[in-house]
């Protein structure tokens, strides 16, 4: 079945970088997303990778995909209070156009 | 360009009234799917409409819920007789075509009281 997970929470000091990492199940993934979340908002695309690379890096954000263990990370680097927001992995599955969400990681930036 | 707009951002309905949830996509957008998301939980998918077709309904509920995306005007996420557990946000996203890039609106979080 699909399935994707994601810690809940995640908290960092303002400066640090940060960490988000979310398993799927699906291996017939083709695109794989993060999006932010911010109170009361809808979602904004931060970035996304194809299923055939292992690595984007776009600014501040980076993303590592092994595919082999179905893994997927963020790296915010230099994280800033801004940057406090729930933050969801999402695959979209080959050959559908619907994306399957994770549970959202809410990262929280403390000064 | 507006973006997907959906209307209105807030929703309150009795035990047994209908919901009417309303999505405009973006410009050149004829894709458009709608999400639910629970408090605290992720979006899941509820369903995905082109011009006057449903393509993929395989997480609508199978009852009190359609969807329809008319040739002319916005798609519309009907709920008719919501009860308490149908409290949600609801997200409509939508795309130029086929595997593009979906782009969200803000959302209706509909409150049954």
């Amino acid at each position: 079945g699909e399935d994707v997970e994601q810690s809940l929470f995640l908290s960092v000091r303002e400066g640090d970088s940060s960490v988000i990492n979310c398993t799927y199940t699906d291996s017939s993934s083709t695109y794989l997303y993060w999006y932010k979340q911010e109170p009361g908002a809808g979602l904004q695309l931060l970035t996304y990778i194809f299923s055939n690379m292992d690595m984007k890096q776009d600014q501040r954000l980076t993303v590592l995909l092994n595919k082999k263990d179905k893994h997927l990370s963020l790296r915010i680097a230099d994280t800033q209070t801004g940057d406090s927001a729930i933050y969801f992995c999402a695959e979209s599955i080959q050959d559908t156009d619907k994306l399957i969400f994770g549970t959202g990681t809410r990262l929280q930036v403390f000064p | 360009n507006a973006g997907v707009m959906q209307n209105p951002r807030h929703l309150v309905r009795r035990r047994g009234q209908e919901a009417r949830l309303r999505c405009s996509p973006m410009k050149g957008h004829s894709h458009v799917y709608w999400y639910r998301q629970l408090p605290e939980e992720g979006l899941k998918f509820m369903v995905y409409l082109q011009k006057e077709n449903i393509i993929d309904e395989s997480g609508m509920p199978k009852e009190r819920f359609s969807a329809e995306f008319p040739k002319e005007g916005p798609s519309i996420l009907r709920i008719q007789q919501v009860v308490r557990g149908d409290s949600a946000a609801y997200f409509c996203a939508s795309s130029p075509g086929a595997q593009a890039e979906a782009f969200f609106g803000q959302g209706t979080r509909l409150t049954v009281v």
